[in-house]
């Protein structure tokens, strides 16, 4: 069965010392992962993607991460966290077999919270 | 880029009221759209698949005549909430690609409060 998992439902960072937010995935084939942001009461805002090519990923904000297909990770990553990044992230992953579809599985979100 | 609008942001209506929500895809043509609902605090469900010009695809349990769906163009999908009830009340949120390698792009949501 195709799935994400993120581990943590909550991350609590310092303002200034890097984070990092992680995802595991099960997959047939490739895959093709995502990262997006989520704050109160909005939508999804994408971040970044990974699918194909170097294997550390640069989005938005300063965000990045890291493909790791041994590990089956997609790990998000910032070297210095700001209290504005402090919001609700969602990794996903294109379902197999989806045709033309591109139907994603999410994770069930991690809660980043960055304090002063 | 790839600015998705959604409409009304949020609703407060009576129980059998029907509600119908929009998604417009700003700067791009959307050959897929898809309808997720989302609780406090949790992932997103997805609802359906919509394709312009098709019928939507729906996702098992989600009952296809209590949530309309038309995808009329490539720029936009509505979601209509038929006959609604307190159940019903939730955070709806629809995203639109241009293509499956691409990313979703999404709405800001609609707060749907059923009384």
């Amino acid at each position: 069965a195709q799935s994400v998992a993120q581990p943590e439902d909550q991350v609590n960072v310092a303002e200034g010392n890097p984070l990092t937010v992680k995802c595991t995935y099960s997959v047939s084939g490739n895959p093709y992962l995502f990262w997006y942001v989520q704050y109160p009461n909005r939508g999804l805002q994408f971040l970044l993607k990974y699918i194909t090519g170097d294997n550390l990923v640069k989005g938005s904000y300063g965000f990045e991460a890291e493909f790791n297909k041994s590990q089956t990770s997609f790990h998000l990553k910032k070297p210095s966290a700001l209290v504005s990044d402090s919001a609700l992230y969602f990794c996903a992953v294109r379902v197999s077999g989806s045709g033309n579809t591109g139907k994603l599985i999410f994770g069930q979100g991690t809660t980043l919270q960055v304090k002063p | 880029g790839a600015v998705v609008s959604q409409h009304p942001s949020r609703v407060i209506c009576k129980s059998g009221t029907s509600v119908k929500i929009e998604c417009r895809s700003l700067d791009f043509q959307a050959t897929t759209m898809f309808w997720y609902r989302q609780f406090p605090k949790q992932s997103l469900m997805l609802m359906a698949t919509s394709n312009e010009g098709s019928k939507a695809t729906y996702e098992q349990g989600v009952e296809k005549d209590k949530f309309l769906i038309n995808h009329a163009s490539l720029t936009l999908s509505t979601l209509t909430v038929t006959s609604a009830h307190p159940e019903d009340s939730s955070f709806y949120i629809c995203s639109a690609t241009s293509g499956p390698g691409q990313p979703q792009h999404f709405g800001d949501g609609t707060r749907l409060s059923i009384l």
